[in-house]
């Protein structure tokens, strides 16, 4: 395991269209982190799983918006009804459990999403 | 609100310049801040991460300072190279609860080193 891993890396996709983005953490690691980084700026926090529990959502996630974490392994991240302003780099992150003391974010290369 | 502002937006300079880029934020109860570079198109890299209860990190070239109570840190970038150029980016850890770990980031400073 080399470490996260997301698919794909690139969408091209036409406005109303749902996509689905998948996150594959590092295999120890039990929280796991979506971001959302648009053009000229700094990541913005989604949403944060630790194991399946969802235990927070940006309000940036809207209705169109949902994360899963089934199993408490990979992630995804589906958009339905896809606008042109989703168009962005989709970024995972994970990290291990609290209690190892270690609190580095470990990030994934991004799933870039256009929408035309 | 947790918000993070980095100065300046960007910066260029000559090969083999020291430099320092800024990092403010407005919510002093953090659990660590970290240092990050992006290259064009690319994802996040890190390169130092501070705990709160620590003052600086240092890898390389790259020093990284933080004081909480004032709520900044700097990047100093020694002897700087045009392998250097990319965005770098600050990131401050949520302190607990439901935020655990949770990042919030600064826009990025767009670091330029010419020949």
């Amino acid at each position: 395991d080399t470490g996260v891993s997301q698919d794909p890396r690139h969408k091209i996709t036409k406005r109303g269209q749902n996509v689905t983005f998948r996150c594959d953490p590092i295999s120890e690691h039990n929280r796991l982190y979506w971001y959302r980084q648009t053009l000229g700026q700094g990541p913005e926090f989604l949403t944060y799983f630790q194991n399946e529990a969802q235990l927070e959502k940006s309000r940036l996630l809207s209705d169109r918006f949902s994360a899963e974490r089934p199993k408490g392994s990979f992630s995804t991240l589906e958009i339905q009804r896809t606008e042109q302003g989703d168009s962005a780099m989709y970024l995972c992150a994970s990290a291990p459990p609290p209690s190892s003391g270690e609190i580095e974010q470990y990030f994934g290369p991004g799933t870039r999403l256009t929408v035309t | 609100k947790q918000e993070v502002t980095q100065i300046p937006a960007a910066l260029s300079v000559p090969e083999g310049e020291n430099l320092v880029l800024n990092c403010s934020f407005t919510d002093s109860a953090i659990y660590n801040l970290q240092w990050f570079r992006q290259d064009p198109g690319k994802g996040l890299t890190s390169l130092l991460l501070i705990q709160s209860s620590q003052r600086e990190q240092t890898s390389g070239r790259l020093n990284a300072s933080l004081d909480k109570s004032s709520g900044r840190s700097t990047l100093y970038i020694a002897a700087s190279q045009p392998g250097d150029s990319a965005t770098y980016l600050c990131a401050v850890g949520g302190a607990g609860g439901t935020s655990y770990g949770k990042l919030t980031f600064g826009q990025g400073t767009i670091l330029t080193v010419h020949p």
